[in-house]
């Protein structure tokens, strides 16, 4: 199957840096990319979809000049953490739709990236 | 509201005893269905899937789930669970539109005995 990449797969930063988080489809072309958050014990809610060649689009309570979304080739989207607080200690996954699948709307993971915010 | 309810938080199973992991899900347009499981730390993977056809899909590691319609269920069976099943599993619904993301259940752990 297609397969998703993630980096870092771990990082730990200080209160007030910003991250940044890749995530890559290794072997297909994705128009689009979606960006989860997930805390412990929890399950996965979306935080914004993200467009090629646009601005992504976030889901309601999610700050864009927080969490700022790039898409700039069909094959990686990253997500940058501004100004990390601790409260925005959580796991990221992202996932990708591959086109080649036909209409079928399947999604592949990225492995996760754990951000702890000291 | 499209939503996926997963009713059970914690199950523990007795080791080859047989499990079932119950899903329901409130969904606008012809539902696609999955179950992925994660172990602590790390990713999703994918267990099984549905989108058409027949209604009893086989899937990995000898899961089965069967979606009924009526009930607007997928509930996932194991008839054998192995102490390496003890994990998180999700149930997600979406649809065949690219831009369209998956909305995920809470989650069940399942924890097993020996």
């Amino acid at each position: 199957g297609a397969v998703v990449s993630q980096h870092p797969s771990r990082v730990i930063c200080k209160s007030g840096t910003s991250v940044k988080i890749e995530c890559r489809s290794l072997d297909f072309q994705a128009t689009t990319m979606f960006w989860y958050r997930q805390f412990p014990k929890q399950s996965l809610m979306l935080m914004a979809t993200s467009n090629e060649g646009s601005k992504a689009t976030y889901e309601q309570g999610v700050e864009k000049d927080k969490f700022l979304i790039n898409h700039a080739s069909l094959t990686l989207s990253t997500l940058t953490v501004t100004s990390a607080h601790p409260e925005d200690s959580s796991f990221y996954i992202c996932s990708a739709r591959d086109p080649g699948q036909g209409s079928y709307n399947e999604q592949f993971f990225g492995p996760g990236t754990r951000l702890t915010v000291l | 509201a499209q939503s996926v309810t997963q009713p059970d938080i914690h199950i523990t199973v007795s080791e080859g005893a047989s499990l079932e992991l119950r899903c329901n899900y409130s969904y606008g347009a012809t539902p696609y269905l999955f179950w992925y499981v994660q172990s602590p730390g790390q990713g999703l993977q994918l267990l099984l899937k549905y989108f058409s056809g027949d209604t009893l899909v086989q899937g990995i590691k000898g899961f089965e789930a069967e979606f009924k319609r009526s009930q607007s269920s997928f509930n996932l069976r194991k008839p054998s669970v192995h102490w390496s099943d003890a994990a998180e599993y999700f149930c997600a619904v979406g649809d065949n539109q690219a831009g369209t993301a998956l909305i995920f259940g809470k989650g069940t752990t399942l924890s097993v005995s020996s």
